[in-house]
Parts: C-alpha cells; structure tokens; sequence
C-alpha cells in the first residue's frame, strides 16, 4: 500500500462547477501538506501548502486537512478551463527530513 | 528571476547508450533534487543535494544512475546503460533554506525514451 494515494481521474467538470480533489495518507507523521499543479509537459507547481491540520484559502482555492481521518483536500471554486491539469498531492514530515511523498495525481478538465 | 532550467528537455536513445541531463538551479538555492515521474505516477525522489553534498541517495540505483554537482550550483545526473524501463520523465528541483518544507521549484523535465 502507498503512503498517499490519489484518485487518477479523469475528473471532467463544467466550466464554473466547484472541483473537490482528494488524498488519503497512512503516515500519522507528516505535518506538511502541499498540492502541486502539473500543467501538460511541465514540471509541478506549488499551489497550496498547510501545516498540520486546518484550512487554508488563497482566492479560489481552499485546502483542507483532517489529520485524524489522514484525509486531504483541495476545493476550486468557479473552475475555469485554465484549471485544466494534474494536480499533485505531496506531504512531509520532520522525522524524514521533509522528504516529499507524492501522490499519483488527479487528472482534471475543465470544459468550456 | 530565471527559474530551474533542464537540457535536454527530450532525449531518445537505444538501450544500453548511455545518457546525461543537465540541471541549473534558480540563483542562490542551495538544495538540488533529482526527481523520476513515470506515466501517471507522482514525482519519486532519486537524490538530494545539500549545496555540493549528496544528503539523500537511497533512491538512486546505484548501478547504473550517477549524479554529481561539483560546485554546488549545476548538477548532471547520468544513466548508463540505459534500459527500457527508464521511460520517463526525469525532474529538477530546487529550494531554499528558510523556505517553507517541500516548497520545491521545479524545472520542466527531461523526457527520456529508451528504444
């Protein structure tokens, strides 16, 4: 079993609907959530980053953490087909030097 | 400011050659990573590098893989011989001290095609 895992998608939404993508962890540890953006042919972008459990919202997007159920999720509103990409969950924790675990990705489109 | 800049961004080999990627960091980050994301995988770390020193190599198969960053700044990591099954798409990364754990800038890959 993986440390984090992810739904692959494809997740196909209409322009403006909101998106929910999801992680499940097994590593009581980490502390620090992040979710990358991965657009076609490029390298991952951070988007969102929380630390330990919380929510955290940066204009459309809101990343949620619930430590006690190893649960994460990132929330777009008003979805736009710039959205269009993978998105990456990625977590670490202290006691393995912040080495970066990643999930597989979600694959979202965004239809006009 | 120049982001994490990669060559050669594709390469197709017969198996067995060898092959090299090239990586500059952005200015001034003193921490390397050298990343593998298959197809439809998330990025695996293959090593760290803090300023010129190697601080995490586990994940590099030593047998063929080789990395090295001289002077602290450019890094090149190697395969030789190639195999079929290092398909893939190797990453850059680089950060900070100070910055946030896991606020990684990344380069935009070498894409590797072993025939």
């Amino acid at each position: 079993q993986k440390e984090v895992e992810q739904d692959p998608g494809p997740l196909s939404v209409p322009e403006g609907a909101i998106v929910s993508l999801n992680c499940t962890y097994s590593n009581s540890a980490f502390q620090y959530f992040m979710w990358y953006r991965q657009y076609s042919r490029k390298g991952p972008e951070l988007l969102m980053y929380t630390y330990s459990s919380g929510n955290k919202e940066d204009g459309r997007f809101t990343a949620q953490v619930d430590k006690s159920s190893k649960y994460i999720s990132l929330f777009i509103r008003d979805s736009q087909p710039s959205d269009s990409a993978t998105y990456l969950c990625a977590m670490s924790a202290v006691d393995s030097s912040y080495k970066l675990i990643f999930g597989s990705g979600t694959r979202l489109l965004v239809r006009p | 400011e120049a982001g994490v800049v990669q060559s050669p961004r594709y390469k197709i080999i017969e198996k067995k050659q060898p092959v090299a990627f090239w990586c500059n960091p952005i200015s001034g980050h003193n921490t390397l990573y050298w990343y593998l994301q298959n197809l439809g995988q998330g990025p695996e770390l293959l090593i760290r590098y803090e300023n010129e020193e190697a601080v995490d190599d586990s994940q590099l198969p030593k047998d063929r893989f080789s990395a090295e960053r001289l002077k602290g700044v450019d890094s090149t990591l190697k395969i030789q011989p190639a195999e079929l099954g290092d398909s893939a798409v190797y990453l850059c990364a680089s950060s900070h001290g100070g910055a946030v754990p896991g606020e990684l800038f990344f380069g935009e890959g070498s894409r590797l095609t072993v025939l």
